[in-house]
Order: C-alpha cells, then sequence, then structure tokens
C-alpha cells in the first residue's frame, strides 16, 4: 500500500530565509500530490496541488517540485516569515485516480524565528 | 458561505458512551469527507460520500462507528461504546466532485476519559 514519509523532526529557520521540506512516497506514482497547512488545534488548509506531468507549481512565495523519478516533492517557502510557522502535511489520493480518499503524511513542523 | 462547520468543538465523554458528531459542508459542495487525526500523525481517512451516499468506508472505521448523511448535506459521525482509543481530532472535509482539494472543518476533539 501507498506510504508517504516526511521529515518528523521540526525544522527551524531565520526569518528571511527559504524553507524547504521533503515528502517521499513509496508506491505507485500519484496522479496529483497536494501540500496543505495546519495550525494547531485547526483543519489542514489547503495550499497547492502538483500534478504528474507538471514538474514545478508556484504560488506567491511558495514553490512544489514533483519528481516521479525520485518518488518524490519538495515544498519550498521563500523568504519565510513567523507567520509561516506551522505544520506542513503532504497528502496523495490512495488509488489510482482522483478517488478522494487522501493518505496523508505525518507533517513536518515548521518553526520561523524572526 | 463561512466554509465548513464541525459540532461540536470539544467533547469529553466516559468510556462506554455514545456520541456523535455533526459536519457542515460548503454548500454547493457533493463529496463529503471523515478523517481521524491523533496527536503526531497526519489525518487518516475515515469514510466519505458522494451526495448521500456512502462509497467507501476503512478498515479503521469499526463496527462501532456509523456516518450519515441522510440528505446530501449536513453529516453525522457516531461513536457507540466509545473506547479511550477513540480520543482523537475528528475532521470533516468537502470538496466538488472532481475536484482534488479539500476543504476542512476545524474538526472535534474528541477526549474519552
Amino acid at each position: 500500500s501507498q506510504k508517504i514519509e516526511q521529515n518528523s523532526e521540526a525544522l527551524n529557520i531565520q526569518e528571511g530565509k527559504t524553507a524547504t521540506l521533503t515528502c517521499n512516497y513509496t508506491n505507485y506514482s500519484p496522479a496529483y500530490l497536494q501540500w496543505y497547512r495546519q495550525d494547531p488545534g485547526r483543519g489542514p488548509v489547503f495550499l497547492l496541488l502538483i500534478r504528474e506531468n507538471e514538474k514545478e507549481k508556484r504560488k506567491e512565495r511558495l514553490k512544489v517540485t514533483f519528481d516521479t523519478t525520485l518518488k518524490q516533492s519538495l515544498f519550498h517557502i521563500t523568504a519565510s516569515q513567523p507567520a509561516d510557522s506551522a505544520t506542513y502535511l503532504c497528502a496523495l489520493d490512495q488509488g489510482s485516480s482522483n478517488t478522494g480518499k487522501l493518505i496523508f503524511g505525518q507533517g513536518t513542523t515548521l518553526q520561523v524565528k524572526p | 458561505d463561512t466554509g465548513v462547520s464541525q459540532d461540536p468543538r470539544h467533547k469529553i465523554t466516559k468510556r462506554g458512551q455514545n456520541v456523535t458528531f455533526r459536519c457542515d459542508p460548503i454548500s454547493e459542495h457533493n463529496r463529503l469527507y471523515w478523517y481521524r487525526q491523533t496527536l503526531g500523525q497526519g489525518p487518516e481517512f475515515l469514510t466519505y460520500f458522494q451526495n448521500e451516499a456512502q462509497l467507501e468506508k476503512s478498515r479503521l472505521l469499526s463496527d462501532r462507528f456509523s456516518a450519515e448523511r441522510p440528505k446530501g448535506s449536513f453529516s453525522t459521525l457516531e461513536i457507540q461504546r466509545t473506547e479511550q482509543g477513540d480520543s482523537a481530532m475528528y475532521l470533516c472535509a468537502s470538496s466538488l466532485d472532481g475536484g482534488p482539494e479539500q476543504y476542512f472543518g476545524p474538526g472535534t476533539r474528541l477526549t474519552v476519559t
């Protein structure tokens, strides 16, 4: 079955630097991969989706890459701010198409220090 | 529309009691999902609906769990004879049919004592 691994250790960076988070999956390459942000005590918030035929996707200070050969996605936040501190989750569909049954990684907690 | 809402936000119950949670999705969304999340883990899929039809249930969803979406709008998740292992955050999400991105509610935190 498909499994997702994210860095379980918290990532601490200085304000203004670029944060890079990693998501690795183990089985078949999904049609797309999603990234969500989750703040303590809140539900996840959708950030970005990248499809298998896309190498890179950008949204404001966020950039996601998708390497189906490495079975890996990287999530970058440039010019990081303390407000970016949160847990970031990657997710993909458990089925081979859009079933909506998402499997999530355990999340990586990002702490941006002023 | 203010997004997905869940009620209650917090629930403390004694082992063996039954609890019911409610989720109101974004009004035009026809898909509704339930997830469970424990501390330090990502959400785990439990079940989902397309309109009023429950299409799939995870193996995580034991016979003590039941979910309904009677009119294709709000949904309820009931846990019977709660156990301490049921303590978790229960998240509801909704999406438009064909849209992979899901919109989550704030969750219901269940504590079983």
